[in-house]
């Protein structure tokens, strides 16, 4: 399975906007970009998912470079119920694509 | 819409005890799959059914750990005997066809303490 690198720990004012990155070099044509987040004593929440494009949904926007060894999920504006774990997942397209592996993810601290 | 249900939230037994987790899936739904949570090892996958049936169950610790999908509203998964290393949150996670693209909704959890 191709693998994910995050920043252990990030820190983030309220109201500002936050960028968490992902690197993803081994990355294969037909890999999907998911991100998940994990409130605390809750289970994972789908954020947003994405191939090539970037994209929008009303909880965030997903940058995907060009060629694709990384992307960025930009929260644009923190809010204290923001902080979580955020978890960068690679899905293949292969006999495994059902598969979700969770890395250990970037922990995202939001300050008032 | 409900989400997926989880039952019980929490749960401390003894050793040697059997316990059974339950998670019934969002309505309309043919994946589910099981995943277990620790300090340790992260998140991880047990098991995985498509349409009621076992697909993968490579992530299922050893023989004490079963799961079963009767139908398809309703999942179990039971340790006999438990031991003190399960401890762990385990949580139960429905989608609507399992592919790459999909997206996986995740229960609220059942936080096992085994004494």
């Amino acid at each position: 399975d191709a693998k994910t690198t995050q920043p252990n720990s990030m820190e983030s004012n309220e109201e500002e906007p936050v960028h968490l990155p992902c690197n993803h070099s081994t990355i294969s044509g037909t890999d999907y970009i998911h991100w998940y987040r994990q409130l605390p004593s809750q289970g994972p929440e789908y954020v947003i998912h994405g191939l090539t494009s970037n994209v929008n949904n009303r909880m965030a926007s997903l940058a995907i470079a060009e060629d694709r060894k990384s992307s960025t999920l930009i929260l644009h504006r923190a809010t204290l119920r923001d902080a979580a774990v955020y978890y960068c997942i690679l899905r293949d397209s292969g006999g495994s694509n059902y598969k979700l592996t969770f890395g250990k993810g970037t922990l995202l601290t939001v300050n008032p | 819409d409900a989400g997926v249900i989880q039952s019980p939230r929490h749960e401390v037994t003894e050793m040697g005890q059997e316990v059974t987790l339950r998670c019934k899936p969002i309505s309309g739904h043919n994946s589910l799959f099981w995943y277990r949570q620790t300090m340790m090892r992260g998140l991880e996958l047990l098991i995985y059914f498509n349409n009621n049936v076992p697909i993968d169950d490579s992530g299922m610790p050893e023989d004490r750990f079963s799961a079963k999908m009767p139908n398809a509203s309703f999942s179990t998964l039971k340790i006999q005997p438990s031991e003190p290393r399960d401890s762990a949150v385990y949580f139960c996670a429905s989608s609507l066809a399992g592919g790459s693209a999909d997206t996986q909704y995740f229960g609220p959890g059942t936080r096992l303490t085994v004494l």
